[in-house]
């Protein structure tokens, strides 16, 4: 059955660096998504995307984060310069079309930020 | 701010038993509803979806929508051990497919 991946599994980084979560879609679906979830808490909408652009985004996805497709199958996220606050599981998801679909999530990527 | 609403629980319901879980969701836009079971320190797991007012049934699972009311139910029956896990409600609104979750109900199913 087609699944979406994620890499890491686990990522663990200093204050104020660099991170890229990267994600592979299921194959034939055209709309991706990065989610969060903070230990304990709700599952958070981060970015959607489609097109090569973003489509909607939350308030939570400021200028310190950024998406891209790079080629035709992987899809990343990078945030910028991370903080204390951005330790979460990290779910990308995609969906075959835009409205009303079913979105599956892939594993996850748990990020520690120390 | 669009909201849904479960409650946390734990639900413990016995082995053989229907489970009943429950979520209301703020936005009367909202056109589209998910289930996902979440086993813990794992990803969502789609296990019901529901677009029209009714019941939808899938095996054990049957997925309850009332829109005039604004709330959505998923039953279990012949709950089962592997059944114990985390079931959060997901509603989609606004045309696009951002998925606003609520905190998710807990079900213990006890042998």
């Amino acid at each position: 059955e087609p699944e979406v991946t994620q890499t890491p599994s686990h990522q663990v980084t200093q204050m104020g660096q660099e991170v890229i979560l990267r994600c592979v879609p299921i194959s034939n679906h055209l709309y991706f998504y990065w989610y969060r979830q903070i230990l304990g808490q709700k599952v958070e909408f981060l970015v959607s995307f489609y097109n090569n652009e973003i489509s909607e985004k939350s308030e939570i996805f400021d200028d310190q984060f950024s998406v891209e497709r790079p080629d035709g199958s992987n899809f990343t996220l990078k945030i910028r310069s991370t903080k204390l606050e951005d330790s979460a599981m990290y779910f990308c998801a995609s969906s075959e079309a835009g409205t009303n679909e079913k979105l599956f999530f892939g594993s996850g990527t748990q990020l520690s930020v120390l | 701010q669009k909201e849904v609403e479960q409650n946390s629980g734990p639900l413990s319901v016995p082995e053989g038993a229907i489970a009943s879980l429950n979520c209301t969701y703020s936005d009367r836009g909202s056109q589209s509803f998910f289930w996902y079971r979440q086993y813990s320190g794992k990803s969502p797991e789609l296990i019901m979806f529901i677009y029209s007012n009714g019941d939808k049934e899938d095996g054990r699972f049957t997925a309850q929508l009332n829109k005039a009311s604004q709330y959505v139910s998923l039953l279990i029956r012949d709950s089962q051990p592997s059944d114990s896990a985390t079931y959060l409600c997901a509603v989609a609104s606004g045309g696009g497919n951002k998925l606003t979750f609520g905190t998710g109900t807990q079900l213990k199913v006890e042998l």
